[in-house]
């Protein structure tokens, strides 16, 4: 079964600190993905995407890490900020058919002062 | 566990036809999030409702209506169909007391001819 499954499922943490989220998939095949980031209530954001064949990317202060062989992504945020309070959705493209997109649940992350 | 479920799975309407989507978010969500994906492209915002009232709005054209009943499900109704309509729509719930953690649902895929 395609699943996506992230953790932990809520996170807080103090202002300037670094995190790490966790992105684990089942989806085969697979094309990309995704990590979004997304205020209540809004669209998601997009912050990375990747293919199998990348391993890692960054956009400012979030880094993503992708391992195509154990199935597992990782969204590294530095130094936080108050306004990174958000969930951080990962998203696989199933590319068995017509590309459909796999949720995760996301990871809810409080950023404290 | 039960989730999010959308229906139909599959729709194909003509142009200047009406479809209606519905979504039947995790008991106990009070909240019902509505996203349209074009082919490649990230999942963009339409609306969302929270206790049967819009509680934000996107880019949803004005072609389109939604509403959440009072057994919170919802319904997404789109009028004088176009061929850019074609696209994946995801529902998403989430319950507002907690983590607000969003839940997606399999995605109808609506093809306009």
């Amino acid at each position: 079964k395609n699943q996506v499954e992230q953790s932990p499922q809520s996170l807080i943490i103090l202002e300037g600190k670094n995190c790490t989220l966790q992105c684990n998939y089942t989806v085969s095949p697979f094309s990309n993905l995704r990590w979004y980031k997304q205020d209540t209530g809004r669209g998601p954001v997009s912050l990375t995407i990747m293919t199998f064949s990348e391993n890692t990317k960054s956009n400012g202060r979030y880094t993503a890490t992708l391992d195509a062989d154990t199935k597992q992504s990782s969204l590294h945020i530095t130094a936080s900020q108050l306004s990174d309070s958000a969930s951080y959705i990962c998203v696989v493209t199933f590319s068995g058919g017509y590309n459909k997109l796999i949720f995760g649940a996301g990871t809810r992350l409080a950023v404290h002062p | 566990a039960a989730g999010v479920i959308q229906s139909p799975r599959h729709l194909i309407k003509e142009k200047r036809e009406t479809a209606t989507l519905k979504c039947y978010p995790i008991p106990r969500h009070d909240t019902v999030y509505w996203y349209q994906q074009g082919p490649g492209q990230d999942p963009q915002f339409l609306i969302s409702f929270y206790e049967k009232m819009q509680s934000d709005k996107g880019s949803i054209p004005d072609r389109f209506s939604a509403q959440q009943f009072s057994d919170y499900h919802s319904e997404l109704n789109m009028s004088s169909l176009e061929l850019g309509d074609s696209a994946l729509y995801f529902c998403a719930s989430s319950s507002a007391s907690g983590i607000n953690t969003q839940y997606f649902g399999p995605g109808t895929r609506l093809t306009v001819l």
